[in-house]
């Protein structure tokens, strides 16, 4: 089945700095991936959909600049917190569909983000 | 918007049990229903899913219900299994996977 990798799996930064997470679709290629934030024992919130070759659409109430993304490639996305503050601190998880192949989307295995 | 519910938010049941959990959706235009596991630190994995033109679909202890007219469908897992211990999210959306909402979940406890 369609797999979708995320890396880091964890990272731990300093306040102020930025932190980019990555999300790849393999063997397959996603024309959208999606964004998602989850809080301690709560459900994942969409935090924006990455299209591929042009500008993400975000969620209301989520900084694009805050939270940049690319998707510069079919297979390849990615996620930037920038200048993060501990508030940032969450569970970035991304997910995608493989076009053709029933309507359920791969999740990753999501990066925990640590900024202290 | 579609706007999922889901109960009950937590679920303890002795192993060999049955756990049922509920959802119901606002969107009558949802024609599709996911549901996912998550364990502790990992992200969501699609355990079996259902469209509206069906009204049941099992796989091994797991099966998913479905009654369109009310707007419910139900997860039910027989003969649970400590390994089935984790946090099960449903989800709605329509035949393409636009408007694609999340239930709150349900944090599932299998005790030995």
């Amino acid at each position: 089945g369609a797999v979708v990798s995320q890396h880091p799996s964890w990272v731990i930064c300093k306040s102020g700095t930025s932190v980019k997470i990555e999300c790849r679709s393999l063997d397959f290629q996603a024309t959208t991936m999606f964004w998602y934030r989850q809080f301690p024992k709560q459900s994942l919130m969409l935090m924006a959909t990455s299209n591929e070759g042009s500008k993400a659409t975000y969620e209301q109430g989520v900084e694009k600049d805050k939270f940049l993304i690319n998707h510069a490639s079919l297979t390849l996305s990615t996620l930037t917190v920038t200048s993060a503050h501990p508030e940032d601190s969450s569970f970035y998880i991304c997910s995608a569909r493989e076009q053709g192949q029933g309507f359920g989307y791969t999740f990753g295995s999501g990066t925990r983000l640590t900024v202290v | 918007g579609e706007n999922v519910e889901q109960h009950p938010s937590t679920l303890s049941v002795q192993e060999g049990d049955s756990a049922v959990i509920k959802c119901t959706y606002s969107d009558s235009a949802s024609n599709y229903f996911p549901w996912y596991k998550q364990e502790l630190g990992k992200g969501p994995q699609l355990i079996i899913d259902i469209r509206s033109n069906v009204g049941e679909k099992k796989d091994q202890r797991i099966a998913v219900t479905l009654n369109k007219t009310a707007k419910h469908f139900s997860l039910h897992i027989t003969e649970t299994q400590p390994e089935d211990s984790a946090v099960y999210f449903c989800a709605a959306s329509g035949n393409y996977g636009q408007n694609f909402v999340f239930g709150p979940g349900t944090r599932l406890s299998v005790l030995p």
